[in-house]
C-alpha cells in the first residue's frame, strides 16, 4: 500500500458545483497534513494546512479523520480558475519531509 | 513570502550530456534544500536532501553518482544530471523549508523541465 494515495481523477464539474477529494495515508504516526495546488507545468503551491479540528479558508474546507486515516478537501462554488491538480502531503513525526500523493485533477467547466 | 528560484526553467539536451540545474533562495538563507522529480501525472518524489557544507542525503534508489548535488552556499544548491538519458526526462523541482520550522512549510522553486533527446 502506498504511503499516500489519491484518486487521480479527473473530476469534471460545472461552475458553481461543490466537489470533494480524499487522500488516505498509511502511517498512523503522521502528524502534519497539507493540501497543495499544482497548475500544469508549474510548481506546487500550498493551499492550506489541515488541522485536527478541521479548517476553512473561504470556499475551501479541509478535514482530518485520524481514525480512518484520511484527509479531505471540499471546494464550494467551484470557479473555472480552480481547475488544477490538488496534491495532498503528509508528514510523520519521524521526518521533517512530507510525502506527496500523486494528485487529483480537477476540471471546472462553464 | 520567501522566494526560491530555479534556472533554467527548461532545457533540452542530447543523450549523454550533463545538465546543471540551479536552485537559489532569494531572500533567505537555506541550510537545507530538497530536490524532487515529478514524472507526468505522478507524485513529487524526493530525490535527495541538500545540506550546506556537507554531503547530500539521497533517497533509496537514487544514484548519487548520476545526480550530483552541491550546496555551495546558504543560498545556492545545484543538481547536475550526469550523462543524461531519455528516461531522465522529467520535471525537477527544488524546495527549501519554511522559516517557521522545517517541513511545516516548503517554498518550491518554479521547476526545471528536462527533456533528453
Amino acid at each position: 500500500r502506498k504511503e499516500v494515495e489519491q484518486d487521480p481523477g479527473p473530476f469534471n464539474v460545472p461552475e458553481g458545483a461543490t466537489v470533494a477529494f480524499n487522500c488516505t495515508y498509511s502511517n498512523s504516526a503522521s502528524q502534519s497534513f497539507f493540501w497543495y495546488r499544482q497548475d500544469c507545468r508549474k510548481e506546487p503551491k500550498l493551499l492550506m494546512s489541515v488541522y485536527s479540528s478541521g479548517n476553512e479558508d473561504g470556499r475551501f474546507t479541509a478535514q482530518l479523520n485520524r481514525a480512518s486515516q484520511y484527509i479531505s478537501l471540499l471546494i464550494r462554488d467551484s470557479k473555472l480558475s480552480d481547475s488544477a491538480t490538488y496534491l495532498c502531503a503528509v508528514r510523520s513525526g519521524g521526518s521533517y519531509i512530507p510525502t506527496f500523493g500523486r494528485g487529483t485533477s480537477l476540471i471546472v467547466h462553464p | 513570502g520567501a522566494v526560491v528560484s530555479q534556472h533554467p526553467s527548461w532545457v533540452i539536451c542530447k543523450s549523454g550530456t550533463s545538465v546543471k540545474i540551479e536552485c537559489r533562495s532569494l531572500d533567505f538563507q537555506a541550510t537545507t534544500m530538497f530536490w524532487y522529480r515529478q514524472f507526468p501525472k505522478q507524485s513529487l518524489m524526493l530525490m535527495a536532501t541538500s545540506n550546506e557544507g556537507s554531503k547530500a542525503t539521497y533517497e533509496q534508489g537514487v544514484e548519487k553518482d548520476k545526480f550530483l548535488i552541491n550546496h555551495a552556499s546558504l543560498t545556492l544548491s545545484t543538481l547536475t544530471v550526469t550523462s543524461a538519458h531519455p528516461e531522465d526526462s522529467s520535471f525537477y523541482i527544488c524546495s527549501a523549508p519554511g522559516l517557521a520550522g522545517a517541513g511545516d512549510t516548503q517554498y518550491f522553486g518554479p521547476g526545471t523541465r528536462l527533456t533528453v533527446l
